[in-house]
This record gives C-alpha cells, structure tokens and sequence, in this order.
C-alpha cells in the first residue's frame, strides 16, 4: 500500500511566524512531490512542486525534498491569516510516464492567530 | 490563466439513479483525472485518462464508473446507479505532461449527494 503520512494538526502559529508542515512517504518510485491548499469546501490549489533533492523557494514558500529520507516539507514565512487552511501532500507516481497519479496525505491543518 | 471548470457545482440525486460530472480541462492539456474526497477523508485517486482510454483506475472506479471524452473539450465521469457511499466531492484534474513535474491543476469540484 503506497502511503503518504502528515500530522493532522491542528497546527497553530501566531501571525508573522514560520509554519513548517511535515510528509513522509513509503513509494522510492514517486517522481514528484505536491503541496496543495484546501480552503474549507473548496478544491486542492497547487502551490508547490519539487521533485529533486533540496530547497526550492517561491515567495514565502519553500519547499524542501529529501529522497533518501523520503521527506517533504513545506516551510510558509511570515504566516498571515489568510494561509489558515489545510495542506495537502501529494506524491506523483507515475505511470509508463504518462501522467502519473497523485497520492494525498490527509492534510494538516494550519491556523494562523492575528 | 486558464482552468479547470467542472459542473454542476452541487448535485442531488436519489440512490440507484444515474449522474454524470461534466469538465473541462485546460485546453491544451493531454492528461486527465478524476478524484473524490469524501467529507473529513483524504482526496483520493479514481481513475486517469490519457489519448482517449484510461491508463489507470483504483479499487473504487468499479463498473459502475465509467469515463468519456465526448468532444475536443469535455471530460465526463458517469456513475450508474448511484450509492449512499458515493457521495463526496468529485475533482476534476488536467496537466500538460511537458515536465518531469506533472503538476495536475484541480477543478472546483461537483458536491454529490445521494439520497
């Protein structure tokens, strides 16, 4: 069974601070790797992507990748209010490269205190 | 920037009737999927659509499910007779496979709800 772990929360940081969000997964195949935002009753916004060994940054985001760990983490920087939601994350295993399909962690749930 | 659309937004449906999502994916997008997430549970896989047959489906995509491409542009899922246990959000989902990334973007979702 392909499984993608996350801490359920609710986690809670006061605003400015750094959130950081945590994933394990069990494939050595997956290819890439997912956050996704869910607001309540909406559908999983990509905000971002990696799929090598690292860091990659995006604004107050960065993402961090360790493949041999087989750990992804997400790190969000000065945190406001309007980040509180949960975050999903996805691994991709592909399929004959056509496309893959995405495995969901259950999602961790942020909350950003004003 | 272009998106995902899918509809109707909410359907209400009585057990053991037929409905059928309707979306749209990105239009130059090759690559096309549907999950659901039943309330509280985590987004799961259903089935992935590539060059006009499916490539994979999981447990839950039985023969109740089916999928189609009608037209150049929409994207269906069909649930036969439907269950109490199928209701759930239904995404939609499309990339372009020209990375290694495959970033799939989401549609806004089709709430089921089967009586």
């Amino acid at each position: 069974q392909k499984e993608v772990e996350q801490n359920s929360g609710p986690l809670s940081v006061p605003e400015g601070a750094i959130a950081s969000l945590n994933c394990t997964y069990s494939d050595r195949g997956s290819q890439s790797f997912f956050w996704y935002r869910q607001y309540s009753g909406k559908s999983p916004e990509l905000i971002m992507s990696i799929y090598s060994n690292g860091d990659k940054e995006d604004g107050r985001f960065t993402a961090q990748l360790n493949k041999a760990s087989q750990y992804v983490s997400l790190l969000i920087r000065d945190s406001q209010p309007s980040d509180s939601a949960t975050y999903l994350c996805a691994v991709n295993l592909p399929l004959y490269n056509q496309g893959g399909k995405l495995i969901f962690g259950q999602g961790t749930e942020l909350s950003v205190k004003p | 920037e272009p998106e995902v659309t899918q509809t109707p937004s909410h359907q209400v449906t009585q057990m053991g009737q037929e409905v059928i999502l309707r979306c749209v994916p990105i239009s130059n997008h090759l690559y096309f999927y549907w999950y659901r997430q039943i309330l509280g549970q985590k987004v799961e896989f259903l089935v992935s659509f590539y060059n006009n047959e499916i490539s994979e489906k999981s447990e839950i995509f039985d023969d109740q499910f089916s999928v189609e491409r009608p037209d150049g542009s929409n994207f269906t899922l069909k649930i036969r007779s439907t269950k109490l246990e199928d209701s759930a959000m239904y995404f939609c989902a499309s990339n372009s496979n020209r990375d290694i990334l495959y970033e799939q973007y989401f549609g806004p979702g089709t709430r089921l709800t089967v009586t």
